[in-house]
Formats: C-alpha cells, sequence, structure tokens
C-alpha cells in the first residue's frame, strides 16, 4: 500500500500568493482529514471529509482557507491570498470508517511564507 | 471543551533508563486514545491504541500504554529506550460512537536519548 500521498513536501511562496497543496488518501479509504502542525498550536485539525463531504470545518482559521475532495482519492487545500503566519506543516491523513478508526498520515506538505 | 494534555514538553534520558510520558484528557463519555510517534522530518505513525477491553495496551517497539479510566490517563511507557527512539510522541482522544471521525491532540512531547 501507497500510503497517504501528498505533494508538494516543500513549498516556500511569496506572502499573496496562492498554495495549493494535494492528497491522495489510501485506497478505499472514505475520511479524510487536513491537520496543520505548527511549533506553537501543535497539530491543529483543520477540516476533514466522510465520502467526499465535509463534516466539520471549524478548524479552518479563515475564509482565505479552503478545501475541496471532488473525488474519493484527492482533496485539495487551498489559501489565498497566503500570509507568513500560514507556514507550517500540513499533514494530510485518511481512515476507513468514521469515528474511532485509527487514522494514517502523509509525510506533510512543508509551506514557507516569506 | 475535549482537549489534552501532556505533561513534558522534553524529556531527555540516557539509553536503557526507562521511559514513561504522560497524557490526560478532559473528554468524559468513551473514549478511543492512540499514541502517534513522529521521528525527525516524518510523519505521524501510530504506536498503540485502546478502544476497549484490557487497559494495557501493547504497542510497536517495545512501548506501552495504559488506560487509567479514573484518572483520564493514557500514559506512555517503555522499561529501556534506545537512541532511535528519539522522536516526539503525541497523544490523541478520539470520542467514540459519536458524530466526530477526528482525533484531538496533545501538543506533543520531545524524547531525546542520549548515546
Amino acid at each position: 500500500d501507497a500510503g497517504v500521498i501528498q505533494s508538494p513536501r516543500h513549498e516556500v511562496t511569496e506572502m499573496g500568493q496562492e498554495v495549493t497543496l494535494r492528497c491522495k488518501p489510501i485506497s478505499g479509504h472514505n475520511s479524510l482529514f487536513w491537520y496543520r502542525q505548527t511549533m506553537m498550536r501543535g497539530l491543529e485539525l483543520l477540516i476533514y471529509f466522510n465520502n467526499n463531504v465535509p463534516i466539520d470545518d471549524s478548524g479552518m482559521p479563515e475564509d482565505r482557507f479552503s478545501a475541496k475532495m471532488p473525488n474519493a482519492s484527492f482533496s485539495t487545500l487551498k489559501i489565498q491570498p497566503s500570509e507568513p503566519r500560514d507556514s507550517a506543516v500540513y499533514f494530510c491523513a485518511s481512515s476507513l470508517g468514521f469515528s474511532g478508526n485509527t487514522i494514517y498520515f502523509g509525510e506533510g506538505s512543508w509551506l514557507t511564507v516569506v | 471543551a475535549q482537549s489534552v494534555s501532556q505533561h513534558n514538553h522534553h524529556v531527555i534520558l540516557s539509553e536503557a533508563a526507562s521511559l514513561e510520558l504522560g497524557c490526560n484528557y478532559s473528554y468524559g463519555g468513551t473514549v478511543n486514545l492512540f499514541w502517534y510517534v513522529q521521528y525527525p522530518g516524518q510523519h505521524l505513525q501510530l504506536l498503540l491504541k485502546y478502544f476497549s477491553g484490557d487497559p494495557l495496551v501493547k504497542g510497536i517497539k517495545g512501548f506501552e500504554a495504559e488506560f487509567i479510566k479514573s484518572k483520564f490517563s493514557f500514559n506512555l511507557r517503555k522499561p529501556s529506550v534506545q537512541w532511535s527512539d528519539t522522536a516526539e510522541y503525541f497523544c490523541a482522544v478520539n470520542p467514540s460512537g459519536g458524530s466526530q471521525g477526528n482525533l484531538i491532540f496533545g501538543k506533543g512531547t520531545k524524547l531525546s536519548v542520549k548515546p
């Protein structure tokens, strides 16, 4: 199994630019999660989907952030416009089923906004 | 609000020392509990999990954790650490049977093992 695949692994962008992070969950998994990790705030859940439908987006910090899951094998997290405080590692994760099942993480997208 | 507290931000041990990392959660209902490990520059990997049954859970690499319901705790232990255990350890809670599918993470504990 290829695991959760994220791209890009690293991105450096200028303030104001649009950033799109991509995720391919583990095949057969029907729940997908986007987390953000920073030194100050630790791991925070941004949004999660079940069967391609957003279930809870209360963790999305601002309207600048948006996430989509057009099909079971692909999701995007977009930041527009990006700001330096968005610099973080963004993890995508997936699981089979819903509450209580093991969540598997991707290797993360390291974003730096200058 | 649900929260997970990890008592130690950074723990430094010598090889062969015993390890115990504390984790407490605030959720009052039934929970599923997890410990994840993040090696430097890598993604989170599952160490062990507790859903029900025996409160002493054994995971990979010699780690174990004990769920004490009365104390809302799920401490991670290892009798003898190795240099390769240097990593950050995250405790996480998921309310089982509810409408939530997400994990609530603690802030993490960095473990540094001196050779």
